[in-house]
């Protein structure tokens, strides 16, 4: 069965300081790695992607994940995060027909 | 495009009564998902439908949830009664794509609050 481990629950840190958000998954077949994004009283919203190709892929707001098939990981960076960046980050594979969730990590930044 | 709808966007009950939620996808979108969000359990997912059809209902909780999608543009998801656990926010995605999966689009969810 697919699973997604996020082994950050909640993550503080300074305005300027980098980011990295641990994901890894548990899956058998071709999968598809999203990060989501939720602001404060906000739906959630698509950070990036990954289906094929280049393993660093860019995202939206300076966002970047690193795919490594070898260590089934997609974990989201930024090198220098915002106050705005305050959210609560979701990491989710995709198989066939729907998707899994992590368990989500809070981020505060301090201004 | 007015992305997914839902609504209301706030509801607050009384225990027993109850509730019906309601989602209008992204036109065109062939796959609906029904979510629940609480702080405890954070992102479940209820059910989903492919072509208006339920594919996977395991992950509603007990029998007083029900979900339909009489036609590709709307479903409402119904918790009769309802209890005061029952309190969470249900958000409604769509996504295009068919088989392997493609991008979740978000609505605004419903925060529900069972009194």
């Amino acid at each position: 069965a697919q699973s997604v481990s996020q082994h950050n629950h909640h993550v503080i840190l300074s305005e300027a300081a980098s980011l990295e958000l641990g994901c890894n998954y548990s899956y058998g077949g071709t999968v598809n790695l999203f990060w989501y994004v939720q602001y404060p009283g906000q739906h959630l919203q698509l950070l990036l992607k990954y289906f094929s190709g280049d393993p660093l892929v860019k995202g939206i707001k300076g966002f970047e994940a690193e795919f490594i098939k070898s260590k089934f990981s997609f974990n989201l960076r930024k090198p220098s995060v915002q106050w705005s960046d305050t959210a609560e980050y979701f990491c989710a594979v995709g198989g066939f027909q729907k998707l899994v969730f992590g368990t989500g990590t809070r981020l505060l930044v301090s201004p | 495009d007015a992305g997914v709808i839902q609504s209301p966007r706030h509801e607050v009950t009384e225990m027993g009564q109850e509730v019906t939620l309601r989602c209008k996808p992204i036109s065109g979108h062939d796959y609906l998902f029904w979510y629940r969000q609480t702080m405890m359990r954070g992102l479940e997912l209820l059910i989903y439908f492919n072509n208006n059809v339920p594919i996977d209902d395991s992950g509603m909780p007990e029998d007083r949830f029900s979900a339909k999608m009489p036609n590709a543009s709307f479903s409402t998801l119904k918790i009769q009664p309802s209890e005061p656990r029952d309190s969470a926010v249900y958000f409604c995605a769509s996504s295009p794509t068919s088989g392997y999966i493609n991008e979740q689009f978000f609505g605004p969810g419903t925060r529900l609050t069972v009194l």
